[in-house]
């Protein structure tokens, strides 16, 4: 599984683009990209997941550059209720399980 | 109501005693996981299960039982609890047959505290 780093943490204010980077250098053909999202005292719940150039759904957008070492993603106009952990996580269809590193602290300011 | 429930929602025990934490989960999911997650950091994989009677070790299995004779149950055992094993437990489900391309359902999570 390929190892994934991402900042520790982040301050943003409401209304503002966020972009977390994730690195992971060592990221197989197979792997897909897949970030989550954790409140406090809650289970980790699914963003957006991709495998190249871009995706989008109505919450979030995630930007894979062509090498597929890193992938961003992007929170449009955040709001006081996206201070959350972020996971990055990269594994493949044969993987039966993944890695959850420590996620980034995003804390929005008003 | 459907979904993926844990049981109990918080739980304290003594050193050596054998503790058991529930999961059950609504949608048929074929695979399902047991994660832990201490004070400041991400969640570690304790074990997961493809399929019922089929059960696979992750990164932090010592000290842990799983069983699977059900689809929609996973149970987890602490055989002889530590205080190291003090920590929030997460469960989640997931319908495809690779845990990793298609997205996993957390439980609510289970504080477990060892004194």
């Amino acid at each position: 599984l390929a190892k994934t780093t991402q900042p520790i943490s982040m301050d943003s204010y409401e209304g503002q683009e966020v972009n977390i980077t994730c690195s992971h250098n060592n990221i197989a053909t197979n792997d897909y990209i897949t970030w989550y999202q954790q409140f406090p005292s809650q289970g980790p719940r699914f963003i957006i997941q991709g495998y190249k150039t871009k995706v989008t759904n109505e919450v979030a957008s995630l930007f894979i550059p062509a090498d597929r070492k890193s992938s961003t993603l992007s929170l449009p106009r955040v709001s006081l209720s996206d201070t959350a952990v972020y996971y990055c996580l990269v594994g493949s269809l044969r993987d039966d399980k993944i890695i959850f590193g420590k996620g980034t602290r995003l804390h929005i300011l008003p | 109501d459907a979904g993926i429930t844990q049981s109990p929602r918080y739980k304290i025990t003594e050193t050596g005693r054998q503790v058991t934490l529930m999961c059950h989960q609504t949608w048929s999911h074929s695979y399902m996981f047991w994660y832990r997650q201490d004070l400041g950091h991400g969640l570690r994989l304790i074990y997961y299960s493809a399929a019922a009677d089929i059960t696979d070790k992750g990164e932090v299995p010592d000290g842990y039982v799983v069983s699977r004779s059900k689809t929609e149950n996973f149970p987890l055992t602490l055989e002889s609890a530590t205080r190291s094993q003090t920590s929030v437990y997460f469960c989640a489900s997931s319908e495809s047959s690779s845990g990793v391309a298609y997205e996993q359902y957390f439980g609510p999570g289970t504080r477990l505290t060892v004194t």
